[in-house]
């Protein structure tokens, strides 16, 4: 089945750590997304990446890294300067270009204390 | 950048009532979606409007996009209880691929 994996589901760091959220697709698509949800609110976006090696910073880029070596994969680090890293990540894809939809994958729960 | 503003933000209605949900925008694009997200859970793809003028349907959902206006709705004919669930408008930038997210409806149906 083609889909959208991200993992693990939960995870939970002390603070001043670094975390890595995996994000996999097999879609074949160009396009992937990282966004960042807080309890009650909309989606916010961290980094987003078209094509390999290359990526884009989102609104609220700051304290966050990523990398696209391959299609498939756009982990996603949350870093020790990220202020307030508790909050749901969800990772997306879609073909480029404009008037494509994006798939969403079943989203990680960091929790940072 | 762009400023997507969705209301109500809750909204609990009873079964087999109507309502609808407002999507507006701040700046010009041709390109809205709407997205379903379950308590905990992803989000799930609804409704893509590509153009002034567009509708579409799907069971007891409507999305139209008024372009001029900046301006979609999702309307809700005789809801029910598997409604239940938050609502998001996201819109298409012209520069490509990068989505802004509405604040997202709470719908609360109630039997």
């Amino acid at each position: 089945d083609g889909g959208i994996t991200q993992s693990p589901k939960y995870l939970f760091r002390k603070e001043g750590q670094n975390v890595t959220l995996s994000c996999e697709q097999n879609l074949n698509h160009d396009a992937m997304y990282w966004y960042r949800q807080d309890p009650g609110q909309g989606l916010r976006l961290i980094y987003y990446s078209q094509i390999v090696n290359d990526f884009q910073k989102g609104d609220i880029a700051e304290g966050y890294s990523v990398s696209r070596e391959k299609k498939e994969s756009f982990p996603l680090t949350v870093t020790s300067a990220q202020k307030n890293p508790t909050a749901f990540y969800l990772c997306a894809s879609s073909w480029t270009g404009e008037g494509y939809e994006q798939y969403f994958g079943p989203g990680t729960r960091l929790t940072v204390t | 950048e762009l400023k997507v503003e969705q209301n109500p933000l809750f909204l609990s209605m009873q079964e087999g009532k109507n309502y609808t949900i407002y999507c507006n925008y701040s700046t010009t694009s041709d390109r809205l979606y709407w997205y379903r997200q379950d308590p905990g859970k992803s989000l799930e793809s609804l409704f893509v409007l590509l153009s002034n003028g567009a509708v579409k349907q799907e069971g007891r959902l409507m999305a139209s996009l008024d372009t001029k206006a900046r301006l979609s709705t999702l309307h809700i004919t005789a809801a029910v209880h598997d409604l239940s669930a938050t609502y998001f408008c996201a819109v298409e930038t012209h520069t490509g691929n990068q989505f802004y997210f509405g604040t997202g409806t709470s719908l609360t149906v109630i039997p």
